[in-house]
């Protein structure tokens, strides 16, 4: 069963342009994670947010929990072609959950 | 800097066949998992290493048994493959099972059964 699902599920925007992807769950967690997967490769872990955190940045990436809501959502600012890859969102309670994944292309 | 390492790539089996996928991590870590990924979808658990010597199962098990062989190996056995189980697995480590520890993953292995 998928804890998380990614919304939107595809997102294609130009180079330059910011992306936007979130993230819903459906029970508590201990903590909220997102990864990246190029094509034919693994998962490459990005951030961790926590459940007492709102905000955190790592670069150009931010992300937001809204533990009310049970949702978050991931912002990658000034994309660039190389940010081309899917994003997953996994939670963490008993053990780690991944959702289906936005598979994100920036067009140079 | 090998991180996680997966053999073999790429496979392709028979109905019934049995085979053994390999997974070895040089970070030192303690923890280790396997994953399958099905397309349009996340990944699941099949099973979990917490420390050497302990395996668990994960969200979908059957069909598959593991071995944690010592700290940095952990290998994924498929008895009798069934075309059900064609996917790409990943196997992962972390430092520890604990809550905050991202995994590290590597590069998969793509199975397909006839």
């Amino acid at each position: 069963s998928q804890q998380g699902e990614e919304d939107p599920q595809a997102l294609s925007i130009q180079e330059g342009e910011n992306a936007t992807m979130n993230c819903s769950y459906k029970t508590s967690i201990n903590n909220l994670q997102w990864y990246r997967q190029n094509s034919g490769r693994g998962l490459v872990h990005l951030i961790l947010i926590r459940s007492n955190e709102r905000e955190k940045h790592s670069g150009r990436l931010r992300v937001t929990l809204d533990t009310s809501k049970k949702s978050s959502s991931l912002l990658i600012t000034a994309s660039r072609a190389a940010d081309t890859a899917s994003y997953f969102c996994a939670t963490r309670s008993n053990m780690l959950t991944f959702g289906g994944g936005t598979r994100l292309m920036v067009k140079p | 800097n090998a991180g996680v390492t997966q053999t073999p790539k790429f496979q392709v089996l028979k109905t019934g066949q049995s085979m053994t996928l390999q997974c070895a991590q040089d970070m030192n870590h303690n923890s280790m998992y396997w994953y399958r990924q099905d397309p349009g979808m996340g990944l699941r658990l099949i099973y979990y290493s917490a420390s050497e010597g302990t395996t668990d199962k994960g969200e979908v098990p059957n069909g598959y048994n593991v071995s944690r062989l010592n700290k940095r190996e952990f290998s994924l056995r498929l008895e009798s493959a069934a075309p059900s189980q064609t996917s790409v697995y990943f196997c992962a480590s972390s430092e520890a099972a604990g809550s905050n520890q991202p995994q590290h993953f590597g590069d998969g292995t793509r199975l397909s059964i006839l």
